[in-house]
């Protein structure tokens, strides 16, 4: 694994509660990334950071917030969980971004009931 | 219509068969095409890379970029049980851009 730690890795919470996962890496990468993976979807980009305090949604951004205060750690929040959200949770890393490999996390499994 | 098409199968081989995954994509600013292999509650990692057209090959691994008819292939030879897997074609457009995924192939190889 390329230094990447998810926490926590498995979280059952109740709908309208918010919920914080974390990403810890040990890179040094510029990149940082959320996807969800759900049957039927793929994996698709929530946020991304392109740097410390920077930045940009994703194509499922709606009902997610992140921050980015350090280069190591990226948290993603759900403001106010639904059953929707249920899913799988990844984070990764880059370099520079899509010309270079993503890492990727062991991701963290969301039930919301 | 997504920007990258995959088929989900899942596709069931016998052991040493060869295996075709491929993926379409509209988005011509695609510079970038990879292949990720994810195991069951795993996170997917890099299997193979390439910029551009053409091919490139890995030990049993092969992949194909033909940007002219917007259809990129992975290839295995001599495929093994251990080669069981969902494989995730991804696509994007250079630096600082963002990476899209297909849906993934799941795969088995049998005995």
């Amino acid at each position: 694994d390329a230094g990447i730690t998810q926490s926590p890795r498995h979280k059952v919470t109740e709908t309208g509660t918010p919920v914080t996962l974390r990403c810890h890496q040990t890179e040094n990468h510029r990149y940082m990334y959320w996807y969800r993976q759900d049957p039927g979807h793929g994996l698709r980009l929530i946020h991304y950071s392109y740097g410390v305090k920077d930045t940009d949604k994703g194509e499922v951004s709606d009902g997610y917030s992140v921050s980015r205060s350090k280069t190591e750690d990226f948290l993603l929040t759900l403001e106010s969980a639904t059953s929707s959200q249920t899913s799988v949770y990844f984070c990764a890393t880059s370099t520079t971004g899509t010309d270079t490999e993503a890492f990727f996390g062991q991701g963290t499994r969301l039930t919301v009931v | 219509q997504k920007e990258v098409e995959q088929d989900p199968g899942p596709l069931s081989v016998p052991e040493g068969a060869i295996v075709s995954l491929n993926c379409t994509y509209s988005n011509s600013a695609f510079q970038y095409f990879m292949w990720y292999r994810q195991y069951s509650r795993k996170g997917p990692e890099l299997l193979m890379y390439t910029y551009s057209s053409g091919n490139k090959e890995d030990g049993r691994f092969t992949a194909q970029v033909d940007k002219s008819s917007k259809y990129i292939s992975l290839f295995i030879r001599d495929s093994q049980p251990s080669d069981s897997a969902t494989y995730l074609c991804a696509m994007g457009a250079g630096t600082a851009s963002k990476l899209t995924f297909g849906t993934g192939t799941r795969l088995q190889v049998t005995l």
